[in-house]
């Protein structure tokens, strides 16, 4: 298997623009997590859907992000407008049930 | 949020020594992962633990689901240059959310 899909790998966007991460998960899994990752605040939970559902976002920062899950093989992650304090690492990880998380390889997030 | 209390932050050995690091948490945890993150890449998967004081390995890796179920061991013995990493610890007990550490910096010295 592929893996964890994610795109861009690298991301540089202005303050105010809009950014879409993207991710495709393992096939067969029903499980999608959204992560951030800071040097002050490490792995985060942003966001986390079963069978395209989402089912927690207390994670999500504020109204700027917004999750998708159109369907089984792809999520998207938007943030609208975007801000410097985003800049981070964001990873996207699926499992089969709630227990061994696989990572992609992530998308370094800048805005200037 | 819970607390996963990793230690130690850091550690700097040298090649062929055993390495330790474990994980704590003030809750009951009822899974643990160990997971391992290399520079610009995403964190893989090494361990994952499920009963409590159950001891599982991976290679020169093993890691332990303590007794008490609020903490957890990873030990990497004769350890190599390409160990250097970090290693995160992952906890669940309720739900589907882990709780992730804040990480393990390990660099082996040649």
């Amino acid at each position: 298997d592929a893996g964890v899909i994610q795109s861009p790998r690298h991301e540089v966007t202005e303050m105010g623009q809009e950014v879409t991460l993207r991710c495709k998960p393992i096939s067969g899994h029903d499980y999608l997590f959204w992560y951030r990752q800071t040097m002050m605040r490490g792995l985060e939970l942003l966001i986390y859907f079963n069978n395209n559902v989402p089912i927690d976002d207390s994670g999500m920062p504020e109204d700027r992000f917004s999750a998708k899950m159109p369907n089984a093989s792809f999520s998207t992650l938007k943030i609208q407008p975007s801000e410097p304090r985003d800049s981070a690492v964001y990873f996207c990880a699926s499992s089969f049930s709630p227990r061994e998380q696989y990572f992609g390889p992530g998308t370094r997030l800048t805005v200037t | 949020g819970q607390q996963l209390n990793q230690s130690p932050q850091s550690m700097f050995i040298q090649e062929g020594e055993d390495v330790s690091m474990n994980c704590t948490s003030s809750s009951i945890f009822n899974t643990w992962l160990w997971y391992k993150q290399d520079p610009g890449e995403g964190p893989v998967l090494l361990i994952a633990l499920y009963k409590a004081g159950e001891l599982t390995s991976n290679g020169r890796l093993t890691a332990q689901f303590g007794i008490t179920r609020k903490d957890s061991f990873l030990n990497i013995s004769a350890s190599i240059p390409s160990d250097v990493g970090i290693y995160f610890c992952a906890g669940q007990y309720t739900g589907n959310q882990f709780y992730f550490g804040t990480g393990t910096s390990l660099t082996v010295i040649p």
